[in-house]
Parts: C-alpha cells; structure tokens; sequence
C-alpha cells in the first residue's frame, strides 16, 4: 500500500514568511510525528499526535511552530515568520496503534529559508 | 543531562566483514530501542526493535544487543555488501520521556568498499 507521504518536497522561502508543511500519513495509522533533521544533526521530535488524544507539543523549539492533525489523517506543520535557523529537513512518521512502536516516514520536506 | 551517542566517523569496512555500530545512552530508563537505516534523501526505514528485557534480536544479516547494565547497544551487520552502505540510526523509547516518543542519535554512516 501507499506509504507515509509529505508535500512539498523542498521549499524555499524567505526570512519572515510563514510556511505550510503537509503529512499524509498511511491510512489506519493513529499516531503521527513530525521531527526536523538539521545537517549532520539528528532527528529532533517536535510533535505527536495520538487518536483523539491532546496532541504532545513538547518539542515545538517555539510558539512560531504549531501543528494539527484534521480528521484523524492528514497532519500541517506551520512555521510562522521563518527564520534561517529553520532551515531543516522536516520528516513525518505515522505508526500504528498497540504494542508496535515501528515508526513509518515519509520522505521528507526540505526547508531553506533565505 | 541525557545523551544517546552513535560514532560521529564514518565506519569504513570491506565487503564480506562484519560491522558493528555502537549507540550508548545516559540517562534514559529504555523501554526498547530502535534501529534505522537513512540513505541520503530519504526517510529513515525501520530495521530492528529490542525491548529493554531482551538481550538479542537477529533478522537476517542483522543482530541488535542490548545492554543496560553498559547503557549501549550494538548492531551488527554481517557479510556486509556495498549495498549495505547507509546511516544507521539508533532510537530510544525511554519510560521516563514518554516511551511512544523516539529520541535518536545522531546516526552513523557506513561504508562498505567492493
């Protein structure tokens, strides 16, 4: 079946505008995370939904980062007033309920902010 | 403060050998940890689960050990190909941040010579 995807692939904004960032992740699955990969870094969490459950925002680096989850499906990450720190690939993973905690990912947004 | 750590130097091996990646962690209490493959430009890919009571996991080529007493897993992948070549990424679900969150190291790369 389709995989977890994420659109737009790269995007390339500039310092001050706000961006959107789609997740559509694999159908059936309930929860879903985003995390931002900075170069060289690791992957960083910012957010996780789980079902109907209030949304964990613990790693949301600031109150310009917000995200919902519409439907129980499709996930927007909104970074408001981009900054060049920003910059980022910014990966979706969704993963099924119960005892499996494999993570499925999609491919990634690029984010260049210039 | 609490630290998953992967070697940051590419791993250089030949084709044929055994490799071994090495993930430490400090301060965590884990509940399972994770393996993932990343090629460049792609999302992470699920390779391997370990829960904190077990001491080995194969699949394949592959063998995950997980110790903590020493706080560190080792992953192993034998008669490695070229193909085999990647970033390899360690993934912790911790009880004491959340054990459906994962917190990843920062990846080790392996390079697997003809």
């Amino acid at each position: 079946g389709a995989g977890v995807s994420q659109s737009p692939s790269n995007k390339v904004t500039e310092k001050g505008k706000d961006v959107e960032l789609r997740c559509d992740p694999i159908s059936g699955h309930t929860a879903l995370y985003w995390y931002r990969q900075s170069l060289g870094q690791g992957l960083e969490f910012l957010i996780y939904f789980q079902g109907n459950s209030a949304p964990d925002k613990s790693g949301l680096p600031s109150d310009r980062f917000s995200a919902e989850r519409t439907g129980g499906s499709v996930s927007t990450l909104t970074i408001q007033r981009t900054q060049q720190e920003d910059s980022a690939v910014y990966l979706c993973a969704s993963r099924i309920a119960g005892g499996s905690y494999e993570q499925y990912f999609g491919p990634g947004t690029r984010l260049t902010v210039t | 403060s609490q630290k998953i750590e992967q070697n940051s130097e590419a791993l250089n091996i030949q084709e044929g050998k055994t490799a071994t990646l090495t993930c430490n962690y400090t301060n965590y209490s884990p509940a399972y940890l994770q393996w993932y493959r990343q090629d460049p430009g792609r999302g992470p890919v699920f390779l391997l689960l370990i829960r904190e009571n077990e001491k080995e996991k194969r699949k394949e080529r592959l063998k995950v050990t997980f110790d903590t007493t020493l706080k560190q897993s080792l992953f192993h992948i034998t008669a490695s190909q070229p193909a085999d070549s990647a970033t390899y990424l360690c993934a912790l679900g911790a009880l004491n941040t959340g054990f459906q969150k994962l917190v990843f190291g920062t990846g080790t790369r392996l390079l697997v010579s003809p």
